[in-house]
């Protein structure tokens, strides 16, 4: 059964910094893209990274590039968000998601990030 | 790159059908077979629903169906029943690298 389980949130300081991590189980975590996604209380889903199996490829929305990096480890079949700077809307709650070409057929639960002085 | 438009609320009575807009443009969903769409329930994580515009994932009910027409995708739900009462999200993978996806403004379907 594949498993997804993200932890570190949190509440932090504007300018502060946190970083997430992702347990994985269940499958071949290295061969799989992964992703960040994240949802502000009573909002939408918004993509927010995304690494290539292999961390060959790396992307970032514009609205935190800069600021967060994502990375891997998949001797430890885990995946990691790196967030500096961290601003009031960096507020959400954060899932990591494995990819398929068409989307994000695995999710986990979620992690909350509060950013608030 | 502006999110996906969806309709904020689409509703029907139990055992109805019900369709949900999915609209893009020729850079994300027009250009590429790559639309999702998620349920979400509140407090929980979403849930794939349907990947490369109209296959449902294995467990995934029949009721369930998608499709494409341009730059519009399109959800069905056939057979309403009160468990599909949810939010659902439409996503479409882009030609840009920034965003690499983009999600739809999320509708919420009432069963009535």
């Amino acid at each position: 059964e594949v498993q997804l389980v993200e932890s570190g949130g949190g509440l932090v300081k504007p300018g502060g910094s946190l970083r997430l991590s992702c347990a994985a189980s269940g499958f071949t975590f290295s061969s799989y893209s992964m992703n960040w996604v994240r949802q502000a209380p009573g909002k939408g889903l918004e993509w927010v990274s995304s690494i290539s199996s292999s961390s060959s490829y790396i992307y970032y929305a514009d609205s935190v590039k800069g600021r967060f990096t994502i990375s891997r480890d998949n001797a430890k079949n885990s995946l990691y968000l790196q967030m500096n700077s961290l601003r009031a809307e960096d507020t959400a709650v954060y899932y990591c998601a494995r990819v398929i070409p068409s989307g994000f057929d695995y999710w986990g639960q979620g992690t909350l990030v509060t950013v608030s002085s | 790159q502006s999110a996906l438009t969806q309709p904020a609320s689409v509703s029907g009575s139990p055992g109805q059908s019900i369709t949900i807009s999915c609209t893009g443009t020729s850079s994300d969903v027009g250009g590429y077979n790559y639309v999702s769409w998620y349920q979400q329930h509140p407090g929980k994580a979403p849930k794939l629903m349907i990947y490369d515009v109209s296959n449902r994932p294995s467990g995934v009910s029949n009721r369930f169906s998608g499709s494409k027409s341009g730059n519009t995708a399109s959800l069905t739900i056939s057979g309403l029943q009160a468990e599909d009462e949810a939010d659902y999200y439409c996503s479409s993978y882009t030609s840009s690298s920034t965003p690499l996806y983009v999600f739809g403004t999320g509708t919420k379907v009432t069963v009535l």
